[in-house]
């Protein structure tokens, strides 16, 4: 059974810190990756794709690379800032079903 | 309003009652999801389905029930409610041969 990790569960920086968050997954085979993002009282919207056959993904500040053979992904956030305050989930995609990790909450102080 | 929505946004109801949750979508796409989000259990998918009249059971079926007889919607109903089902209940959708999903805001779900 694929079983997704986050560490750590919470984390704060002061602004403008880069800062990496973690996921592991148990089993290899996967379809892709995903990293959604959770805003309190809200859905989770979509921050990058990584297809398996893809090492990374950038979209603007941030950077997802996917590591298959060793269970690993990482999402890179440059420059933090106070609106990335949220908290950031890793989803692992496979046959159209996802596993979602339990989430790091950011906390990015002025 | 396009997008995927989801109402009530918050429900408060007793053991044993019967409560559905709504999801609605505009896109047109194929699958859909229900979720529950719970501290120490993040996102667990209850049920899915990849088009109208078909659906499939998630990692956390028990005690609940869907149906889809048209694309956009994809109701949840819980038979009987039981504290346990005390929960965030997120619906989500995709298009066929898309990965991204897309989340509606949430309904929070307090079984008293």
């Amino acid at each position: 059974k694929q079983e997704v990790t986050q560490i750590p569960a919470a984390l704060s920086v002061p602004e403008g810190e880069n800062l990496v968050l973690n996921c592991s997954f148990t089993d290899s085979a996967i379809y892709n990756l995903q990293w959604f993002r959770q805003d309190p009282g809200k859905g989770l919207t979509s921050l990058l794709l990584i297809q398996s056959s893809q090492r990374e993904q950038t979209s603007g500040r941030l950077n997802a690379s996917l590591d298959k053979s060793s269970g690993r992904s990482t999402l890179y956030i440059a420059a933090s800032q106070p609106g990335d305050s949220a908290t950031y989930l890793c989803a692992v995609g496979n046959t159209g079903k996802l596993i979602f990790g339990q989430g790091t909450t950011l906390q990015v102080k002025p | 309003d396009a997008g995927i929505t989801q109402s009530p946004r918050y429900k408060i109801t007793e053991t044993g009652r019967q409560v559905t949750l709504m999801c609605h979508q505009t896109w047109s796409h194929s699958y859909m999801f229900w979720y529950r989000q719970d501290l120490g259990h993040g996102l667990r998918l209850i049920y899915y389905s990849a088009a109208a009249d078909i659906t499939d059971k998630g990692e956390v079926p028990d005690g609940y029930v869907v149906s889809r007889s048209k694309t956009e919607n994809f109701p949840l109903t819980l038979e009987s409610a039981t504290r346990s089902q005390t929960s965030v209940y997120f619906c989500a959708s995709r298009t066929s041969g898309g990965d991204t999903q897309y989340f509606g805001p949430g309904t929070r779900l307090t079984v008293l």
